[in-house]
């Protein structure tokens, strides 16, 4: 009965590489983001999506891109992959974009980039 | 833009000892203010939260209370256990954005509970 869950748990990859994060939640929610948690946790959003609209962090390069399948998935592409992308991946869900809508968080994907 | 500050530790007790972590938030508006716990090799998890100012957030007793005039969501609670390990996040979700925006999270606060 997992509410938010992520695929892979560990993902090890060299320079230049691209991968890509995969994530499912199963509480309805319709809206979605990603967090990148740096070596020292500080956690800051990347995306957050709805059926509707993407709204992008600015200072994420674009060799992130987020793609919707469908309402219940988010996954997170990163083409030619460097060393500073190296991080845990975060990714969450909410019913709504309200400021009070709570974000249910996944068990984060830990990225190494050799 | 919106901020949040928090003492980022370590911070260590022993157990049965009383914790007090402060956070204090930059935002327009009215935001939702948030408490987060990582446990080791876990993501996140919501602690407790408060909508809007004077309300108490409480759950596994953990406490804070949304101080609008003080710009404050400190946390505390009265016995800590062991158990209580964990790195330990304030948030904030301003009102200001629109459409989907994220959680504004502080460092972080290490905390460890000896026996």
């Amino acid at each position: 009965d997992t509410a938010v869950s992520q695929t892979p748990k560990y993902l090890v990859t060299q320079m230049g590489n691209d991968k890509s994060i995969k994530c499912e939640q199963n509480l309805g929610h319709d809206t979605m983001y990603w967090y990148k948690q740096d070596s020292k946790k500080f956690l800051k959003i990347m995306f957050s999506y709805n059926n509707k609209e993407l709204i992008i962090n600015e200072t994420v390069p674009n060799r992130f891109s987020p793609k919707s399948p469908d309402k219940a998935h988010l996954n997170l592409h990163i083409n030619s992959l460097e060393l500073g992308d190296s991080a845990v991946y975060f990714c969450a869900s909410s019913q709504g974009q309200g400021t009070i809508d709570t974000q249910y968080f996944g068990p984060g994907t830990r990225l190494t980039v050799l | 833009g919106n901020s949040v500050t928090q003492m980022e530790g370590p911070v260590t007790l022993s157990e049965e000892a009383f914790l007090t972590i402060n956070c204090t938030y930059t935002a327009t508006g009215y935001p939702s203010l948030f408490w987060y716990v990582q446990y080791p090799g876990e993501g996140l998890q919501l602690l407790l939260k408060a909508t809007k100012a004077d309300d108490k957030g409480s759950n596994k007793g953990f406490e804070a209370t949304y101080r609008k005039e003080t710009t404050s969501f400190h946390l505390e609670k009265g016995s800590v256990q062991v158990s209580d390990s964990a790195v330990y996040f304030c948030a904030l979700r301003g009102s200001s954005g629109g459409g989907a925006d994220g959680l504004t999270f502080g460092k972080g606060t290490h905390l460890i509970i000896q026996p």
